[in-house]
């Protein structure tokens, strides 16, 4: 069935370090995949979308990789800023299956002084 | 920057009341959508909406829950009898200026509604 899961539920980097958030999907018709983040009391912001025809891409400070054959994506953030700290999701879509987003459950990510 | 928007931003209300959440997606936006999230837990699909009907909707979306695009502005969701389980953050997305499916969805700040 439809699940998006992810590895770790916290994350804490340094500063100025990178980031590397994990996210395992088990659907394999899921072809459009999004990450989004969620500072406390917010909703979700947009960051990086990346197609499945695709492996990588890149955005400002951040890419998204992903790798269909282990049914897996990563959001890489460069030099980790405090003002990254929040919920990361990442979220799934299936071409043809409506517009509907699958979240997963969050990572919290806590950027260390 | 063009931004989805709600109201209200915190909704209390008794069991078995009525609630209207209001949202005024972007503009030249096509698609709208309602998803919640309950305290701790993921964000959840509720519905989504184009071209003034529903397109897909959510095991969770039952007959106590309607939408209603009343004018060329505003997306309100409408919850007819609140129960204690609906307390959650309700968001509004919308997307697609080009009536493309899989475009970037957009969301809203959310209304948080506590039912007592």
């Amino acid at each position: 069935g439809e699940s998006v899961g992810l590895h770790l539920p916290t994350l804490s980097v340094q500063e100025g370090d990178n980031s590397i958030i994990n996210c395992a999907y088990s659907n394999s018709a899921s072809d459009y995949f999004i990450w989004y983040k969620q500072e406390s009391g917010k909703g979700p912001q947009f960051i990086i979308d990346i197609r499945s025809n695709m492996d990588k891409r890149q955005g400002q400070r951040v890419t998204v990789l992903l790798n269909k054959t282990v049914k897996h994506l990563s959001l890489q953030i460069a030099a980790t800023q405090p003002g990254d700290s929040a919920v990361y999701f990442c979220a799934e879509n299936i071409w043809g299956g409506g517009n509907k987003l699958t979240f997963g459950t969050g990572t919290q990510l806590k950027v260390e002084l | 920057e063009p931004e989805v928007t709600q109201t209200p931003s915190h909704q209390v209300t008794q069991m078995g009341q009525e609630v209207i959440l209001r949202c005024v997606p972007i503009s030249n936006h096509l698609y709208f959508y309602w998803y919640r999230q309950i305290l701790g837990q993921k964000v959840e699909f509720l519905v989504s909406f184009y071209n003034n009907e529903i397109s897909e909707k959510s095991e969770i979306f039952d007959d106590q829950f309607s939408v209603e695009r009343p004018d060329g502005s505003n997306f309100t969701l409408k919850i007819r009898s609140t129960k204690l389980e609906d307390s959650a953050m309700y968001f509004c997305a919308s997307s697609s200026p080009t009536g493309v499916l899989q475009e970037t969805q957009y969301f809203g700040p959310g209304t948080r509604l506590l039912v007592l």
